[in-house]
């Protein structure tokens, strides 16, 4: 079985000020984990993803993600956040071929002026 | 751009009407999803097909069913909607052939049921 869990379902942050939406996981064998974003009304926006290699991954917008197996983490990061970097934020788990993905409940990122 | 559309966007129904959803690709991926998402709820799978083999997820309703007739479409059919099944569906695809396959998923259609 595998399992994520987005401890914070809101997360408030000044304009240009970092960012970090947290992750941690549960997983058989080798995770490969993703983030997405989704705005209102929209579809999922993949961000980055973790397979294997090197434990800082960089995605679209400016967008990284830190891959830590000790602590089974992968917590989304952002050096100066933008106001309309404010939406959704999901982590998924999957493995093998990530046919099957397991999502975690989502933190709602708002960035203020 | 290669993308993933899903038709409508925007779908009404009514309580035990039978309702089609749509869903098409131009990114030529062998695996198409089918989500449904509550309230900006974690997506919830019902099923996928790999080319034309299809994998129901344990819990999805018999109320749901699905078709894919090429590569390119998939549908979602659920043939008695009742209110619970008001949500955003969304669609989405993959390359299989390796490990970590990235998921693109559609912009979404949102049901609504009266």
């Amino acid at each position: 079985a595998q399992s994520v869990a987005q401890p914070e379902d809101q997360v408030n942050v000044a304009e240009g000020n970092p960012l970090t939406v947290k992750c941690t996981y549960s997983v058989s064998g080798n995770p490969y984990l993703f983030w997405y974003v989704q705005y209102p009304n929209r579809g999922l926006q993949f961000l980055l993803k973790y397979i294997t290699g090197d434990n800082l991954v960089k995605g679209s917008y400016g967008f990284e993600a830190e891959f830590n197996k000790s602590q089974t983490s992968f917590h989304l990061k952002k050096p100066s956040a933008l106001v309309s970097d404010s939406a959704l934020y999901f982590c998924a788990v999957g493995s093998g071929s990530a046919r099957q993905l397991t999502f975690g409940s989502g933190t709602q990122l708002t960035v203020l002026p | 751009d290669a993308m993933v559309i899903q038709n409508p966007r925007y779908q009404v129904t009514q309580f035990g009407k039978p309702v089609t959803l749509s869903c098409s690709q131009t990114l030529n991926h062998n695996v198409m999803y089918w989500y449904q998402q509550k309230s900006s709820q974690a997506p919830k799978l019902l099923f996928h097909y790999y080319d034309k083999d299809f994998n129901n997820e344990a819990d999805t309703p018999d109320n749901f069913q699905s078709r894919r007739p090429n590569t390119s479409f998939c549908f979602l059919d659920i043939r008695s909607p009742g209110l619970g099944d008001a949500a955003m569906y969304l669609c989405a695809t993959s390359r299989e052939g390796g490990r970590g396959n990235t998921q693109y998923f559609g912009p979404g259609t949102r049901l609504t049921v009266l």
